[in-house]
């Protein structure tokens, strides 16, 4: 089936600091999505992509689907403490829709006063 | 108003017995799915439904049965619970099922089996 591999595992970084994060596939995907998850909580939906080389913003993160359509990377900027959390990213492939999002590791998000 | 809600948050049985959990989702939507996350926090299709038909079926024992009583509502079934089928489990749904429709997630309910 078919996998992302998403980086870092983990981060430990200093409140106010920028963070990135990626994911890549060796399949392509036709949307890639970026998740936030919460302790106890679901999974939410931060950004969505479509288009292979589109950015898109949202507020302080900002998204990029890569142009091989096998990658994607999310940006924080100037972190604050409510941007701890897992950070999913996920992708699906068929127009159709059968199948369902295949989701990375996730990335932990600890954030240091 | 919720979205996606899902009962119970939390659910505690012994090894061999049957228990359900429900979700429901307000937003109009056609497609439903479920999700299991393991302990290493990593999430996997088991069910997709659209329309209340089964369109996704990723190797997931024969003891899980999903059912949809109505486009609104999945619920999930378990037989004879093991050990390892303890959890969260996460429904969620989509506008329709193809790869630009959006899923939200419902809040996820926890089960362990002892």
């Amino acid at each position: 089936g078919q996998q992302l591999n998403q980086s870092p595992q983990s981060m430990f970084i200093q409140e106010g600091e920028d963070v990135s994060m990626n994911c890549t596939s060796s399949s392509i995907f036709n949307t890639w999505l970026w998740y936030k998850q919460d302790p106890g909580e679901g999974p939410v939906l931060l950004i969505a992509l479509y288009k292979a080389g589109e950015l898109t913003s949202n507020g302080r993160l900002t998204a990029q689907f890569g142009i091989t359509r096998k990658d994607s990377f999310l940006n924080i900027s100037a972190s604050i403490p409510s941007d701890v959390g897992i950070y999913f990213c996920a992708g699906q492939v068929s127009v159709g829709g059968a199948d369902g999002l295949t989701f990375g590791k996730g990335t932990h998000l600890i954030i240091q006063p | 108003d919720t979205a996606v809600s899902q009962t119970p948050k939390y659910l505690v049985t012994q090894m061999g017995n049957d228990k359900s959990i429900k979700c429901e989702q307000n937003l109009g939507h056609d497609t439903m799915y479920w999700y299991k996350q393991d302990s290493k926090k990593f999430l996997k299709i088991m069910f997709s439904y659209n329309n209340k038909e089964l369109i996704i079926n990723e190797t997931v024992p024969n003891r899980f049965s999903p059912k949809s009583p109505d486009k609104a509502h999945l619920n999930l079934h378990i037989n004879s619970l093991e050990l390892g089928d303890s959890a969260v489990y996460f429904c969620a749904s989509s506008q329709g099922l193809a790869y630009f429709y959006e899923q939200y997630f419902g809040p996820g309910t926890r089960l362990t089996v002892t």
